[in-house]
């Protein structure tokens, strides 16, 4: 199995702030490679596919990029509805499809 | 508006079995791939099975293969998750979700039920 490795874990981080969030996939993926955002309480929703494809609705303030191994989601500033937790999920070798750990972002 | 209800959850004891159903609308179902996604207290998303527009093909995850059948009725815009054998660490909230459509895209979820809590417990 793909195993995925987000970094950091957590953050801490101001409004306006610029935030990058890596993930490593334990073998190449291509661009096989999707950011999801949740909130306590909520399900995961989709905020990049395919390493870099903007998902319809999502601010343009998200993007995404990498290829292979190495991907990082960019928040260019920080908004106070963005706190919530990040992951990675691979989609290039499938089953099984793998999350990764994620990472929360706090309030500074 | 696209929308997945999820049902079926509950308190269950080991070893016992439980169908979850999920009920599309706002889309044409038949033309999408679906997949049930599960996260236990505290912890990360976990995909756990796979079903095609025609189902066929099916996946599973290791940890619920052979315990878990997916399926799905198109005339009735719904698909379902029978679990047999329930362990301890199969409680979870339970989510079904949708797969974006396309080459690059698939295996990307674009939306999502409430979920369903399972609890397995004695």
């Amino acid at each position: 199995d793909i195993q995925m490795t987000q970094s950091p874990s957590s953050l801490s981080a101001s409004v306006g702030d610029r935030v990058t969030i890596t993930c490593r996939a334990s073998q190449t993926i291509s661009i096989y490679l999707n950011w999801y955002q949740q909130k306590p309480g909520k399900a995961p929703k989709l905020l990049i596919y395919a390493a870099s494809s903007l998902q319809s609705g999502v601010p343009s303030r998200f993007s995404g990029s990498g290829s292979g191994t190495d991907f990082t989601l960019t928040i260019s500033s920080l908004q106070p509805e963005d706190f919530a937790t990040y992951y990675c999920q691979q989609s290039y070798i499938t089953p099984p499809l793998t999350f990764g750990g994620g990472t929360k972002v706090e309030i500074k | 508006e696209v929308q997945l209800v999820e049902s079926g959850g509950g308190l269950v004891q080991p070893g016992g079995s439980l169908r979850l159903s999920c009920v599309a609308s706002g889309f044409t179902f038949s033309d999408y791939s679906m997949n049930w996604v599960r996260q236990a207290p505290g912890k990360g998303p976990e995909w756990i099975s796979f079903i095609s527009s025609s189902s066929s093909p099916i996946y599973y995850a290791d940890s619920v293969k052979g315990r878990f059948t997916i399926s799905r009725d198109n005339a009735k815009n719904s698909m379902s998750l029978l679990m047999n054998s329930l362990r301890a660490e199969d409680t979870a909230v339970y989510y079904c979700a949708r797969d974006l459509p396309g080459v690059a895209s698939s295996g990307a979820f674009d939306y999502w039920g409430l979920g369903t809590l399972i609890t397995v417990s004695s």
